[in-house]
């Protein structure tokens, strides 16, 4: 099955600066690319996605890319602000039934 | 439109008990996802319901199961509990069959088994 491997673990940044996290994934059939965002006693919450026919989408200040090459995708946050402090988890998926996730990235941002 | 609704958001239960969660998925959707996430994990596949029958498996035992409604809302049902499953439950909509589809997750069951 598909294996999702996240990195870093925790980041912490300064307000204003930028945020980067990482993500592989192992089985070349997957093609839809999602990254979600959990608060504290929420439910993960998406926030962009790609697909394996685009190498790079932007939303406002979060873009993503993709290299389907290397199989790893990544998450840019810029200008980061306090409400960007959350758990930002990476997911594969290859058209099934199913997301796998990765372990989650635990975002603070310091005032 | 309503999102994703779960019940109950908290519960304690003994092992060896077993527990029913509840799911009232977003206005539209017609296909369910549970997922587990244990603290500091991501979630976890468990199963999906498409037409009221179970649509794929990820790798939990049979002690949990779940249902499917013709209003498309779900259950999970976990029978012998056992302390690992402590973790919070997620439950998630979409209006396709496929992770592609568009998921949306509600807020979750805290689940602690003692």
């Amino acid at each position: 099955g598909e294996n999702v491997e996240q990195h870093p673990s925790t980041l912490s940044v300064q307000e204003g600066d930028s945020a980067v996290i990482k993500c592989t994934y192992s089985d070349s059939a997957s093609n839809y690319f999602p990254w979600y965002k959990q608060e504290l006693g929420k439910g993960p919450q998406l926030i962009i996605d790609i697909r394996s026919n685009v190498g790079e989408k932007k939303d406002q200040r979060i873009a993503v890319t993709l290299n389907k090459t290397a199989k790893h995708f990544s998450l840019h946050i810029t200008e980061t602000q306090p409400e960007d402090s959350a758990v930002y988890f990476c997911a594969a998926s290859w058209s099934d039934y199913k997301l796998s996730f990765g372990a989650g990235t635990t975002v603070t941002v310091r005032a | 439109e309503t999102g994703v609704t779960q019940s109950p958001t908290h519960l304690i239960k003994t092992r060896g008990q077993q527990v029913t969660l509840r799911c009232s998925s977003q206005s539209g959707h017609n296909t369910v996802s549970w997922y587990q996430q244990a603290l500091g994990q991501g979630p976890q596949f468990i199963f999906q319901y498409y037409r009221e029958e179970e649509n794929g498996r990820g790798n939990f035992p049979p002690r949990f199961s779940g249902l499917q409604f013709p209003n498309y809302s779900s259950e999970l049902n976990v029978n012998a509990l056992e302390l690992d499953d402590s973790a919070l439950y997620l439950c998630a909509s979409s209006p396709g069959t496929g992770g592609a589809d568009g998921y949306t997750f509600g807020s979750g069951t805290r689940l602690t088994v003692v």
